[in-house]
């Protein structure tokens, strides 16, 4: 009963490195999500996809890229990391967009020096 | 000003206590409404989820809406010290809001 998987659960990069963040569920949900985290700023959402193929941007895009070449996995990119990116970021999946509630991944907890 | 406002906390009480925890919202649009209780080091985890007006109960946990007043409580009864941990808001239309979070303290 795995539900969201993500990985790695840490990560240290340097200024300027990119790396990929990976998410996986199992669940065959159509929807999902990526958010970040940080201190008095709740979850904030950076990119989602409502089915393989397609994706839109969240409230806070700039610095990531996805894509959903798959049903079960969704991918965020950083391109060029910056130290405004250091942040815990959680994937979530849910079976549509909207009403249903986001099963949530346990993170990935991201410091860019 | 941010769609979904929620009373920062923290909150500490003794093991036993009522625990009260709100949010306000400014989009009309908002349908369904939800808390999420996370854990340290953990990804939020559904703990209620409602659509009317009105309370909902499940346990010791009860939900309640009022839309004409944009404003939505959780209250914690009994709370245990396992009841520790950071509750979120949320709120949608098309998509998640979420509010910035309670840490709330039971102490045994």
């Amino acid at each position: 009963n795995a539900g969201v998987t993500q990985t790695p659960k840490f990560q240290v990069l340097k200024t300027g490195q990119s790396m990929t963040l990976q998410c996986a569920q199992d669940m065959n949900h159509e929807y999902m999500s990526w958010y970040r985290q940080d201190p008095g700023m709740g979850l904030r959402l950076i990119h989602y996809s409502v089915g393989a193929g397609i994706t839109d941007q969240g409230e806070v895009p700039n610095g990531y890229n996805v894509s959903r070449s798959t049903t079960e996995d969704f991918p965020l990119r950083l391109l060029s990391a910056a130290p405004s990116q250091t942040s815990v970021y959680f994937c979530a999946s849910s079976a549509r967009e909207g009403n249903q509630p986001q099963h949530f991944g346990d993170g990935t907890r991201l410091s860019i020096l | 000003q941010k769609e979904v406002e929620q009373d920062p906390g923290p909150l500490s009480v003794p093991e036993g206590a009522i625990v009260s925890l709100n949010c306000t919202y400014s989009n009309s649009a908002f349908q369904y409404f939800m808390w999420y209780r996370q854990y340290s080091r953990k990804g939020p985890e559904l703990l209620m989820y409602t659509y009317s007006s009105g309370n909902k109960e499940d346990g010791r946990f009860t939900a309640q809406v009022d839309k004409s007043s944009k404003y939505i409580s959780l209250f914690i009864r009994d709370s245990q010290p396992s009841d520790s941990a950071t509750y979120l808001c949320a709120m949608n239309d098309y998509k998640l809001s979420f509010g910035a979070g309670t840490t709330v303290t039971v102490r045994a």
